[in-house]
Order: C-alpha cells, then structure tokens, then sequence
C-alpha cells in the first residue's frame, strides 16, 4: 500500500500549486494533507478530504476523485514553502504517508 | 493549549532498548486515540503505530511488529512507546501525535517536537 506523490515542484509567488497524491486505497478512504516546515513538526492543513482545520488558510483547499487526491494551495506565498505529505487509513492496510512532495516558492 | 512532549530519545546500540515517552495537557487525554510517526533525517513520515482511548491498540506497522509496543497510562496523561532489537535503520525523529476527535481516516491534528533516536554503535 503506497500513495505516491510527485517528488518536487517549483512555484512563484501568487500562482496556484496543486500537489497530487495518487493511489487505489483512496477510492474507498479519505486522505488528510499535512504541512512540515524546514525544522518543524508537520501541521495537518486539509482531513476528510476537503476540511480545513481552525487556522488554516482558505488558500489551501483539497479534493479526491477516488484514485487521485489533490492539495491546492492558490495564490501561494514564500510562508507556504514545505514539504506536504498525504496521507489514509485503511482498515486492512492500516495507516500510510505518501512519499511528500517538497514546495519550492521562487 | 494543547502541547505534546517527547522525551526518552537518544544514542543505542543495535539490539538495544529504549522507552519513549509522550507527556500532554491542554486536553483530555482519555477521549483521544494516539499515534507514534517517525522519520529518519532527511526523509519521509512512517506511521509506526497507533492506540485508541482504552489502551487498545489500532495497529503497527510491519516494521514494528515483534519489536515494537504502545501503550498508554491515562491518569498521567502519558503515551509510551517501547523500542527492543532495535537496528540502524530504526534511526529517527519519533513523533507523538493526536488523533483528530472527529474526522474519518484517523488523521492527526496536534504533534509533539519529535525526540531523536540514533541506532549506531
């Protein structure tokens, strides 16, 4: 059981960044998005699919189609560089991350 | 304020043991399912395992399996996580993270800094 994700990509400033993460389990469970700055712990930003936390950016936004889930980060800025991981719980599999996808803001 | 701190992290050797320790407050611990999350310097999260309110345990990993053991103490708001034959591919930052109360997937809303675990003799 693996959710892959596209292992970098490079933004500027107030352009739309949608980050993907790909994998057969999210057909049937829900994906959670989490946010870790250089140093830091991570910071869940999107659960349920689509859900902000309290705190969260609306800029951040999240959708799954069933075997793709993706993060949307519109209108980026330079606070919003990190590293984002996904990730779902399945009853059989348990709990996996994706492999990350580091945001470069340039 | 919800806080979650690590402790008990440090330098073993390969086959040894360690006992790490999450303390929290700013919440009611007992209404929480919990988790343990590592990530070795430089890469990624691995989901090492999980325990519901009651002490009984959501999963582990594979890698933890036979090696690794969860548990909690509620009256001391306390998680725990148990290392034996550990290896040096076990070297990492482990987090203690909590279950997000309300949402499906079991996600995690609130971490704790992370205590770093080196395996190397």
């Amino acid at each position: 059981y693996e959710l892959t994700q596209t292992p970098s990509m490079s933004v500027s400033p107030g352009e739309t960044a949608t980050i993907s993460c790909s994998g057969d389990e999210l057909r049937t469970n829900y994906c959670a998005w989490y946010q870790q700055k250089s140093g830091q712990s991570p910071v869940l930003v999107i659960y349920n699919d689509d859900k902000r936390p309290a705190g969260i950016p609306e800029r951040f936004s999240g959708s799954n189609s069933g075997t793709s889930a993706t993060l949307t980060i519109s209108g980026i800025q330079a606070v919003d560089e990190a590293d984002y991981y996904c990730q779902a719980w399945d009853i059989n599999t348990l709990y996996v991350f994706g492999t990350g996808t580091k945001v470069t803001v340039l | 304020e919800v806080k979650l701190v690590e402790s008990g992290g440090g330098l073993v050797e390969p086959g040894g043991t360690l006992r790490l320790s999450c303390e929290v407050s700013g919440f009611k611990f007992d209404d929480y399912g919990m988790h343990w999350v590592r990530q070795p310097p430089g890469t990624g999260l691995e989901w090492v395992a999980g325990i519901k309110w009651n002490g009984d345990e959501i999963g582990q990993a594979a890698f933890a399996k036979g090696r690794f053991r969860v548990f909690r103490y509620n009256p001391e708001k306390t998680l725990f996580l148990q290392l034996s034959s550990l290896r040096p591919e076990d070297t990492a930052f482990y987090f203690c993270a909590r279950e997000h109360s309300s949402a499906s997937g079991r996600p995690v809303d609130f971490w704790g800094q992370g205590t770093l675990v080196t395996v190397a003799s």
